[in-house]
C-alpha cells in the first residue's frame, strides 16, 4: 500500500541552525511527493513538491530532493527563522482517477531566538 | 482571489447527534476533497467530489457522507457522531479530478462531547 513516515518531533533549533525532517515513503509506481506546512489554527499550505526522480522541490528556502533509490524526500533548509515554526507534514499521491493523498503524521518545528 | 473557506469555523456537538461541515472551492476549482485531522496526527482521506459525483472515498464508515453542489461548493455531513469524530476537517480543493495540487481551507475543528 501507500503510506509517508516521518521522523518524530518536536525539533528544536535555533535560529539561523541547519533543518533536516526525514521522511520516507512506500509507494507502488512512482507517486508525487509533497511537503506541506501547518501554522497554528491553520490549515496547510504547499511547500513544495516534486514529480519525479530525481526532481528537486524549493520554495521560501526549503528544499527537498525526491529519491527514489532510498525511497525519501528529506526537507533541508540552511538557515531557519522563528517564522518557521510550525507542523509540517510530507504527503504523496498517486493520480489514478481521484486525488487521494497519504500525509505522515507531521513534524513539529520550534526555532527559538 | 479567495482561498477555500470553510463554515463554521468551531462547532460543539454531542454524542449521538448530526453535524453538516461546508466548503467552497477556489472559484475555477471543481474538485473538492475532505479530510479528517485527529490532533497530533496527519490529515486522512476521507471523499473526493468532482463535478457533483463521488470519486474516491477513504476508510470511513457510512455515517460520513457528503455531496457536491452545482457551484462546486460541498458539504459533509457526519451522523450519529462519537468521541471519536472530535477532529479538525479540512477541505481541499484542485482545478481538476486528478489535479496533483490541491490547497487547503483552514478547517472547521468539531469537538463530541
Amino acid at each position: 500500500g501507500n503510506s509517508v513516515t516521518q521522523m518524530e518531533g518536536p525539533v528544536t533549533l535555533s535560529e539561523e541552525a541547519f533543518l533536516t525532517i526525514n521522511c520516507t515513503y512506500t509507494a507502488t509506481g512512482y507517486p508525487s511527493l509533497f511537503w506541506y506546512v501547518q501554522y497554528p489554527g491553520e490549515g496547510l499550505q504547499l511547500l513544495l513538491k516534486a514529480t519525479k526522480a530525481d526532481d528537486k522541490g524549493s520554495n521560501k528556502g526549503f528544499e527537498a530532493t525526491y529519491r527514489k533509490e532510498t525511497t525519501s524526500f528529506h526537507l533541508e533548509k540552511g538557515s531557519v527563522q522563528v517564522s518557521d515554526s510550525a507542523v509540517y507534514f510530507c504527503a504523496l499521491t498517486r493520480l489514478y482517477n481521484f486525488n487521494k493523498f497519504y500525509f505522515g503524521s507531521g513534524t513539529k518545528l520550534n526555532v527559538k531566538p | 482571489d479567495a482561498g477555500v473557506t470553510q463554515s463554521p469555523t468551531h462547532l460543539i456537538k454531542t454524542r449521538g447527534q448530526h453535524v453538516t461541515l461546508r466548503c467552497s472551492p477556489i472559484s475555477g476549482h471543481k474538485s473538492v476533497s475532505w479530510y479528517q485531522q485527529v490532533l497530533g496526527q496527519g490529515p486522512q482521506f476521507i471523499f473526493q467530489y468532482y463535478e457533483k459525483e463521488e470519486r474516491g472515498r477513504g476508510n470511513f464508515p457510512d455515517r460520513f457522507s457528503a455531496r457536491q453542489f452545482p457551484n462546486y461548493s460541498s458539504e459533509l455531513n457526519v451522523n450519529a457522531l462519537l468521541l471519536g469524530d472530535s477532529a479538525l476537517y479540512l477541505c481541499a480543493s484542485s482545478l481538476a479530478q486528478a489535479q496533483e495540487t490541491q490547497y487547503f481551507g483552514p478547517g472547521t475543528r468539531l469537538l463530541v462531547l
